[in-house]
């Protein structure tokens, strides 16, 4: 499984798009790129995943870099509910595991 | 989705005790694994529980302390035995198919706290 490294946390403006930031330049060419995220106290959520071409869902879009060094999760209109620990993971899906790193600490402010 | 029930959602429990916390699936899956969470950290996988055979440890984690059932496709049981107070965390389950690159999803976990 690839490394990621993520910033340690990050603000945003309520309604304003949050961005964060992934480096997982040790990925391979089959590993996707997970993103999780973590409300206190709960159990980690699904947000997203992708391999080459950016995606998007109901809860975010994900844009993975041409090189897949790098990919930035985007979180149109943030509102106080995503406050949380977003996880960035490299991960192989034909083996399920999934390896956490430290995450980042999204902290959306009034 | 798959909807993911953890038994009991928290405990205190002394040291020196045995707790056996149960992972519900309400559907058939492939993949089911435990993980432990301390205090202030992010996840560590302990094992991959595997159906019918034993699981699969990570490095640090041993069956005689952690030992796992998975007696089918749909529940297992983490126990953690002889337990410190550095026990103390939430463990979760999570499970996944073994199709290419789907996503796997987490029950709730449960709070242990060894006093």
């Amino acid at each position: 499984d690839a490394k990621t490294t993520q910033p340690p946390s990050m603000d945003c403006a309520e309604g304003r798009a949050a961005n964060l930031p992934c480096n997982h330049s040790t990925i391979s060419g089959n590993e996707y790129v997970y993103w999780y995220r973590q409300i206190h106290s709960q159990g980690p959520q699904y947000i997203i995943h992708g391999l080459k071409n950016n995606e998007t869902n109901e809860m975010a879009s994900l844009i993975i870099t041409e090189d897949r060094k790098s990919s930035t999760l985007i979180l149109p209109h943030a509102t106080l509910r995503d406050t949380a620990v977003y996880y960035c993971i490299g991960g192989s899906g034909n083996t399920g595991k999934l390896i956490f790193g430290q995450g980042t600490t999204l902290q959306v402010k009034p | 989705s798959a909807v993911i029930s953890q038994k009991p959602s928290r405990d205190i429990c002394q040291r020196g005790t045995s707790l056996t916390i149960q992972c519900q699936v309400d559907s058939q899956v492939t993949m089911m694994f435990w993980y432990r969470q301390q205090p202030g950290q992010s996840l560590t996988l302990i094992a991959t529980a595997n159906q019918g055979s034993e699981a699969t440890y990570e490095s640090g984690f041993v069956i005689d302390k952690f030992p796992i059932s998975r007696p089918n496709l749909t529940f297992s049981t983490l126990t953690v035995s002889n337990m410190s107070p550095e026990d103390s965390s939430i463990y979760l389950c999570s499970v996944g198919q073994l199709t290419v690159n789907t996503e796997a999803f987490f029950g709730q976990g449960t709070r242990l706290t060894v006093v």
